[in-house]
């Protein structure tokens, strides 16, 4: 089993539609969750972190945590062309081990 | 503006070489790692190190060491490369604790 699971995709949503993304993860240590958005040939950037459970917003993101259920996901509002990317999800324990699952790619369709 | 650089963008070697790829960050962070990543695979953990002469293995660590004296280096060094290596490599940074990674640019190494 690996450690950090992601739907691979690819995820195709309507421009404009809700795009929704899952990962869960092994390590009951992990403290804090982050996504990361990489561009084809750019490297990962952050554009979520959450570190406890229920839902956290920013913009037209929202992270939702339930450590209970080892579970994470990020949705996207609003789709928009600009979002076409793939999506790590990206777990970290205690002492920052810093581990990424596959990542899951999004194709926002106009 | 915070920067992790890698020392090479593209990078061509032959098998049985020895590789070094080098990282270097501008942050003070304590934390770096190295990455490497193939399609459909996501990032994998190669190394990581904590702290000056300090290192854990990752994920996949065979046929790979680390070096790191300077807290702002980080070193991947392929002992003798193979062409199950050619991939991209990513070396990334964070402050100790449960932080934002910075990424270096990436190197994108082929073994012939």
């Amino acid at each position: 089993q690996k450690e950090v699971e992601q739907n691979s995709g690819p995820l195709s949503v309507p421009e404009g539609a809700i795009a929704s993304l899952n990962c869960t993860y092994s390590d009951r240590g992990s403290q804090s969750f982050f996504w990361y958005r990489q561009y084809s040939g750019k490297s990962p950037e952050l554009i979520m972190s959450i570190y406890s459970n229920g839902d956290k917003e920013d913009g037209r993101f929202t992270a939702q945590l339930n450590k209970a259920s080892q579970y994470v996901s990020l949705l996207i509002r609003d789709s928009q062309p600009s979002d076409s990317a793939t999506y790590l999800c990206a777990p970290t324990n205690s002492w920052g081990k810093l581990q990424f699952g596959a990542g899951t790619q999004v194709v926002v369709t106009p | 503006d915070v920067k992790v650089t890698q020392s090479s963008r593209y990078l061509v070697k032959r098998t049985g070489e020895k590789v070094f790829l080098e990282c270097v960050q501008d942050m003070d962070h304590e934390n770096m790692f190295w990455y490497r990543q193939d399609p459909g695979l996501g990032l994998r953990l190669i190394y990581f190190s904590y702290d000056v002469k300090m290192k854990e293995k990752g994920d996949i660590p065979e046929g790979y060491s680390v070096s790191r004296e300077k807290k702002e280096r980080f070193s991947l060094i392929l002992e003798s490369a193979s062409t199950n290596q050619t991939s991209m490599y990513l070396c990334a940074s964070t402050e100790q604790g449960n932080t934002e990674a910075f990424f270096g640019q990436g190197t994108r190494l082929t073994v012939v």
